[in-house]
């Protein structure tokens, strides 16, 4: 059973950092894309970042500007966001999800986690 | 990029169909047949239901379906249930290898 466990969110100053991690379980990790998507309160969903199974692609929405960096530890099968400068306006849920085909980019994601509350005050 | 665009609700009686835009651009919805839906519930993850535009992962019900004409997606819902009450969003890969998610829309069934 697919299984994507958030951690890592909290409360947060204006200006500070977070970093989220995205346990994955129940299939092989390196195979396959990841994505972070994030969800303010009451709000649609925004995506983040996607990262290819061997991590040789990575893409970001242009509201990260270098603040925010995805990477994967395929050895411990962890998705990581690592968020700096953080902003009122950062504050949602972040989702992390995988892709739906095997060794591709992954623009669908099948699976997705409970998500982690980040709250920027 | 902007937001695909959605239209904040719609709603349907019980045994019913529905359909639920989603309008974007050349550079998106039009240029690529990799446009995606989503049925979230409240407190709950999203869940895919449509991808490559009309493709249906193997648990989700034949009611469900996707096509797209130009530069607008649409998700057709029929035979309305009560489970089908959430929020649906459409989602589009988009030139410069970015992925674009419509505002979403609630759907009501009556």
């Amino acid at each position: 059973e697919v299984q994507l466990l958030e951690s890592g969110g909290g409360l947060v100053q204006p200006g500070g950092s977070l970093r989220l991690s995205c346990a994955a379980s129940g299939f092989t990790f390196n195979d396959y894309a990841m994505t972070w998507v994030r969800q303010a309160p009451g709000k649609g969903l925004q995506w983040v970042a996607s990262v290819s199974g061997s991590a040789s692609n990575i893409f970001y929405a242009d509201f990260v500007k270098g603040r925010f960096t995805i990477s994967r530890d395929n050895s411990q099968n962890t998705l990581h966001l690592q968020m700096n400068s953080l902003r009122a306006e950062d504050a949602a849920v972040y989702y992390c999800a995988k892709g739906l085909f095997r060794h591709s980019m992954g623009w669908s994601s099948d699976y997705w986690g409970r998500g982690t509350l980040v709250t920027v005050s | 990029q902007s937001a695909l665009t959605q239209p904040r609700s719609v709603s349907g009686s019980p045994g019913q169909s529905v359909t639920i835009s989603c309008t974007g651009t050349s550079s998106d919805v039009g240029g690529y047949n990799y446009v995606s839906w989503y049925q979230q519930h409240p407190g709950g993850a999203p869940k895919l239901i449509i991808y490559d535009v009309y493709k249906r992962p193997s648990e989700v019900p034949d009611r469900f379906s996707g096509s797209k004409s130009g530069n607008t997606a649409s998700l057709a819902i029929s035979g309305l249930q009560p489970d089908d009450e959430a929020d649906y969003y459409c989602s589009s890969y988009a030139a410069s290898s970015k992925l674009l998610f419509g505002g979403g829309t609630k759907l009501t069934v009556l």
